[in-house]
């Protein structure tokens, strides 16, 4: 069974400062990894996703995450942060196979990024 | 596209009350997910459908709570009777499979409803 840690519940953070939220998942079995964004009272969207290829995926709104099998790490970047990035963020992975055959995800318990003037 | 559609957005029920959520999927997609989302236990899966069968049922709480997809097109989630413990937000989801050796879409969600039981 796969689960997912996020290392911190809250990460306050300057505007225009770099921010790092981290990720760590455990599984026996090879995964896909995605990080979701969820703004206040709405629902959450795709930030980027990593399912094969080059382990530097980028994603939207200047977000990127490197996948790293040896740490089992996903640990999502900013180089410069705004305030509208202000949001919940969520780490979520998934057995590759279990994902085609019908994408069920586990997600982690997010992490609340506060971007301060 | 409307994206993933529910309703209600909020609801406001007694105790012992019978709740229904709906939720209709991106048209074109095959899998719908119910998610609930609360402080304590943040965002879990409570169950998914494939093609309008339920795949994995596993994370429903208990009895109280049931699921239906009688077409593509409409899923409903029932808690009946609800609790205060049931007070959360409940997301739908879906993604659509391009087959069996294609990879799977991401996970469109809904905007949620927000349950709260008195």
């Amino acid at each position: 069974a796969q689960s997912v840690t996020q290392l911190d519940s809250q990460v306050p953070v300057f505007e225009e400062a770099p921010v790092e939220l981290r990720c760590n998942y455990s599984s026996s079995v090879s995964v896909y990894l995605f990080w979701y964004v969820q703004y206040p009272n709405q629902g959450l969207q795709l930030l980027l996703k990593y399912l094969s290829g080059s382990t530097l995926v980028k994603g939207i709104n200047g977000f990127e995450a490197e996948f790293n099998k040896s740490q089992t790490s996903f640990h999502l970047r900013k180089p410069s942060v705004h305030i509208s990035d202000t949001a919940e963020y969520f780490c979520a992975v998934s057995d590759r196979w279990i994902y085609n055959q019908g994408g069920k995800l586990i997600f982690g318990q997010g992490t609340e990024l506060s971007v301060k003037p | 596209d409307a994206g993933v559609i529910q309703s209600p957005r909020h609801e406001v029920t007694e105790m012992g009350q019978e709740v229904t959520l709906r939720c209709k999927p991106i048209s074109g997609h095959n899998s719908l997910f119910w998610y609930r989302q609360t402080m304590m236990r943040g965002l879990e899966l409570l169950i998914y459908f494939n093609n309008n069968v339920p795949i994995d049922d596993s994370g429903m709480p208990e009895d109280r709570f049931s699921a239906k997809m009688p077409n593509a097109s409409f899923s409903t989630l029932k808690i009946q009777p609800s609790e205060p413990r049931d007070s959360a937000v409940y997301f739908c989801a879906s993604s659509n499979s391009l087959g069996d050796r294609g990879r799977r879409e991401t996970q469109y969600f809904g905007p949620g409803t927000r349950l709260l039981v008195l």
